[in-house]
């Protein structure tokens, strides 16, 4: 079982949609990462939190520290969306080393 | 404020050749961090380096595998004798030096990447 799990792993939205995406971990961490993976490969680093919420744009991340969860959310979402969303997390005892979970391929359609 | 700079793009190599990954950190970063991704799998780490230090190197494999972080130039990973399975994207990522003490960690910055293909 992997420490770092998402759900679900492909999910198909119409444009204008709430969209969430899901991050489960086994394992203490420090903090935890949302990045976006576009088609082209490239990866932006969209969040880093410890605790709470983070909101930029459309882009609502949210963590329970207690509960080893966090989830991204996008409200009204748009073709442009459309990539992998990886989860990361700073385990408590693994350093700098980040550890990613298998991505969400998000298809947004017009 | 140019972003983590990752050179070549893309990059062909025939089994046992020597593949160098190039890597420029955002400006005013110390921190570099070099991860993999295999076709159809998620990203795993390799190393992370500061300025002529390699901090954990966990993640590398214990052969044919090495990087460097001079104190001047780029970030270089090298493989030597390349075979078939290295075939991958390789990601740098950069991050700020933290304030002695300082607990939280650094959001990291990511390059596009270096995509390698072995003949």
């Amino acid at each position: 079982k992997n420490e770092v799990e998402q759900s679900p792993q492909n999910l198909t939205a119409q444009e204008e949609e709430f969209i969430t995406i899901n991050c489960s971990y086994s394992v203490g961490i420090s903090a935890l990462h949302w990045l976006q993976q576009h088609p082209g490969g490239g990866i932006v680093s969209l969040f880093m939190l410890s605790s709470g919420k983070k909101k930029h744009g459309r882009l609502i991340a949210t963590i329970n520290i207690q509960e080893k969860h966090s989830s991204l959310h996008i409200t009204a979402s748009h073709p442009r969306d459309s990539a992998v969303y990886i989860c990361a997390v700073y385990g408590e005892t693994s350093g700098s080393r980040l550890t990613f979970g298998e991505g969400t391929q998000l298809t947004v359609n017009p | 404020n140019a972003g983590v700079m990752q050179n070549p793009r893309h990059l062909v190599r025939r089994r046992g050749q020597e593949a160098r990954l190039r890597c420029s950190p955002m400006k005013g970063h110390s921190h570099v961090y070099w991860y993999r991704q295999l076709p159809e799998e998620g990203l795993k780490f390799m190393v992370y380096l500061q300025k002529e230090n390699i901090i954990d190197e966990s993640g590398m494999p214990k052969e044919r595998f090495s990087a460097e972080f001079p104190k001047e130039g780029p970030s270089i990973l090298r493989i030597q004798q390349v075979v078939r399975g290295d075939s991958a994207a390789y990601f740098c990522a950069s991050s700020p030096l933290q304030p002695p003490g300082h607990a939280a960690k650094n959001i990291q910055y990511f390059g596009a990447g270096t995509r390698l293909s072995v003949l």
